[in-house]
């Protein structure tokens, strides 16, 4: 069974700085296979990267991710306000890792 | 667009079968190039996979939940549907069901998820 370990746990910056969330996996993953999301409270999550690297529709082009293997980041350019929330990775449709909250600093 | 809309009741007591339902508007749950996922989130915590269905009827569970999880699919309503027995207040969460892709295994969309509690 796959773990997806997300570090770090919290991650406090301030506006306009930039983020980078890791996403390390217990085993190889197919890039394919690997999203992140972002949630906000009392709101569903929010899918932002489909395959590691592809923005899904409507995503701002500040939010980017990469990887392959055991190593995935996702990174946030230039942080807006509405941009601190918690990040989570998937994969396959099945297990989460365990989040980043991104909180203002 | 694809809308899913989680129900259920809100309340279920210790040692009893948590049981909801997932309806899918504006597309059908037949079609071969999705599967019908369930997810929950206990209050303050993290995202949990519970499983998945394909409308075939063949289902993945998480490993953690598989001894009391079923899920369950209804193609002539256009529902998917969960059952988690022997329910404990651990089992206290948001329920979100979603759509996930065959091809990269994303989820979307999501319900707006509904609250279960565990209480007596």
């Amino acid at each position: 069974e796959i773990v997806l370990t997300q570090s770090p746990g919290t991650l406090s910056l301030s506006p306009g700085e930039r983020a980078t969330l890791s996403c390390r996996a217990s085993q190889s993953v197919s890039s394919s296979y690997l999203a992140w999301y972002q949630q906000k409270p009392g709101q569903a999550p929010r899918l932002l990267i489909y395959g590691a690297s592809s923005r899904a529709t409507g995503i701002p082009d500040r939010f980017s991710g990469s990887g392959s293997g055991t190593d995935f980041t996702l990174t946030i350019s230039r942080l807006e306000p509405e941009d601190f929330a918690v990040y989570y990775c998937q994969q396959y449709g099945s297990l989460f890792g365990g989040g980043t909250k991104v909180e203002i600093k | 667009q694809v809308q899913l809309q989680e129900s259920g009741p809100g309340l279920v007591k210790p040692s009893q079968t948590l049981s909801l339902t997932c309806t899918v508007s504006g597309g059908s749950i037949s079609s071969g190039d999705y599967y019908w996922s369930w997810i929950r989130q206990p209050p303050g915590k993290g995202l949990e996979w519970i499983g998945y269905i394909y409308y075939s009827g063949s289902t993945y569970y998480n490993p953690s939940l598989k001894s009391r999880v079923t899920i369950s699919v209804d193609t002539s309503k256009n529902q998917f549907s969960l059952k988690l027995s022997s329910v404990t207040a651990a089992d206290t969460a948001v329920y979100y069901c979603a759509r996930v892709g065959y091809s990269y295994g994303y989820a979307l969309p999501w319900g707006q998820g509904t609250l279960v509690t565990v209480s007596s």
